[in-house]
């Protein structure tokens, strides 16, 4: 099993609204990463967990909020989020290395298309 | 630090002929190197990688690359275009070790016309 599942696939939200995003992986991977896409640009990271714990926040806003319940699970908490947040959040994984972030290959989900009214 | 330039915002090739995308990395330690494909309204799905060992890298779908050091290029090519590799293709660099998350390029978008 090699994917990277995430959901909900599309998810439209008012700006007081509370949502989350979840992403899973069974491939025993120890680093998990959240990533934000606007439309014909790359990824930008926001977040990255290594060993379940959080190892790199990209100075991302306090209305979104990861969470690492597990090692195959990943959350996004969304909270008050304005309309240019709208974007796909992408979700990804990597072996990992204790301690460190993985430089190797990312397994990517198919994303979140979020829409902020 | 490191950064990767792709050299082409938009590539279109014909059905059956070559492709070739560009990129050139800046690093100052000794890169890991990939291509990632993303098609449209999809995760990004990685093509190949060069992790310091044979220059020339075979990935999926037929393409390869080829890491010039005194060049610093990376550039993605395949023999023969297919209607299918249509998408959105990024190159990205980090380092073979450390802390430091991967560093993307701004894309470049293939076009296959039949």
């Amino acid at each position: 099993d090699t994917e990277v599942t995430q959901t909900p696939k599309h998810l439209v939200m008012g700006m007081t609204n509370k949502k989350s995003l979840k992403c899973e992986q069974h491939m025993g991977h120890r680093a998990m990463y959240w990533y934000k896409q606007k439309a014909k640009k790359p990824p930008e990271l926001m977040f990255v967990y290594s060993y379940e714990k959080l190892s790199i926040n990209e100075s991302v806003p306090s209305r979104f909020s990861p969470e690492c319940p597990n090692s195959s699970l990943l959350n996004l908490h969304l909270h008050a989020l304005q309309p240019e947040d709208s974007a796909l959040y992408l979700c990804a994984s990597s072996p990992g290395l204790a301690g460190a972030v993985d430089t190797g290959e990312l397994f990517f989900g198919e994303g979140s298309r979020l829409t902020v009214l | 630090a490191q950064s990767v330039t792709q050299l082409d915002s938009h590539v279109s090739v014909s059905e059956g002929t070559p492709v070739l995308l560009r990129c050139n990395y800046s690093s100052s330690y000794s890169p890991s190197l990939f291509w990632y494909v993303q098609h449209p309204n999809k995760g990004l799905q990685l093509l190949l990688k060069y992790t310091s060992a044979a220059t020339l890298v075979k990935g999926i779908n037929g393409f390869e690359a080829e890491f010039k050091k005194s060049e610093t290029s990376f550039h993605l090519t395949k023999p023969s275009a297919h209607m299918s590799d249509a998408a959105e293709y990024f190159c990205v660099v980090s380092r073979t070790s450390g802390n430091t998350p991967l560093v993307f390029g701004k894309g470049t978008r293939l076009s296959v016309i039949a």
